[in-house]
């Protein structure tokens, strides 16, 4: 079945600074590729996602690239703020409409 | 527009007794999971519906673990009896049939059995 790998598990930046997280799934037939952001006590929420047939997406200040020959897929957030701190998680479909997900990656802004 | 809703927020029971962890999706999903959240395994998924019918129950830990939609608006996850390895986040999570892949998630549950 589907593995999703997630590096790294942890990630200090200071205010202003990119970061990235990055994933790799190891299903070739996987085409749904979303990344979650889960602040303390709640639930995760979808911040972004791609699909197979692109190779790049933007929503202001995050990006997500994927590269399927490679199999992975990288989450790039610009110009850091203190409120994007939080556990940044990535996910890969499967042919059973299932989500598998990555370990999570904690993300920590200083100001 | 409300999001997934899930009850209770928070749970604490002994060690042997019943917990009921309840659901309601984002009106017209017609797909729910039921994820469970630890440190050590992270996010798993335990079982998933489509249309109140079970697909995939493959992640459900053992008989102890039991899921119900009984209408599109409604599931229900029971533990009977509950152990203290239970204790975790239960996360329920909602899909609409127009994007098929994206998944909702709810606020969770935290059971701790002591």
């Amino acid at each position: 079945g589907e593995n999703v790998e997630q590096h790294p598990s942890t990630l200090s930046v200071q205010e202003g600074d990119s970061a990235v997280i990055k994933c790799t799934y190891s299903d070739s037939a996987s085409n749904y590729f979303p990344w979650y952001k889960q602040e303390l006590g709640k639930g995760p929420q979808l911040i972004i996602d791609i699909r197979s047939n692109v190779g790049e997406k933007k929503d202001q200040r995050i990006a997500v690239t994927l590269n399927k020959t490679a199999k992975h897929f990288s989450l790039h957030i610009t110009e850091t703020q203190p409120e994007d701190s939080a556990v940044y998680f990535c996910a890969a479909n499967t042919g059973f409409q299932k989500l598998v997900f990555g370990t999570g990656t904690r993300l920590l802004v200083s100001p | 527009d409300a999001g997934v809703i899930q009850s209770p927020r928070h749970e604490v029971t002994e060690m042997g007794q019943e917990v009921t962890l309840r659901c309601k999706p984002i009106s017209g999903h017609n797909s729910l999971f039921w994820y469970r959240q630890t440190m050590m395994r992270g996010l798993e998924l335990l079982i998933y519906f489509n249309n109140n019918v079970p697909i995939d129950d493959s992640g459900m830990p053992e008989d102890r673990f039991s899921a119900k939609m009984p209408n599109a608006s409604f599931s229900t996850l029971k533990i009977q009896p509950s152990e203290p390895r239970d204790s975790a986040v239960y996360f329920c999570a909602s899909r609409t049939s127009g994007r098929a892949d994206t998944q909702y998630f709810g606020p969770g549950t935290r059971l701790t059995v002591l």
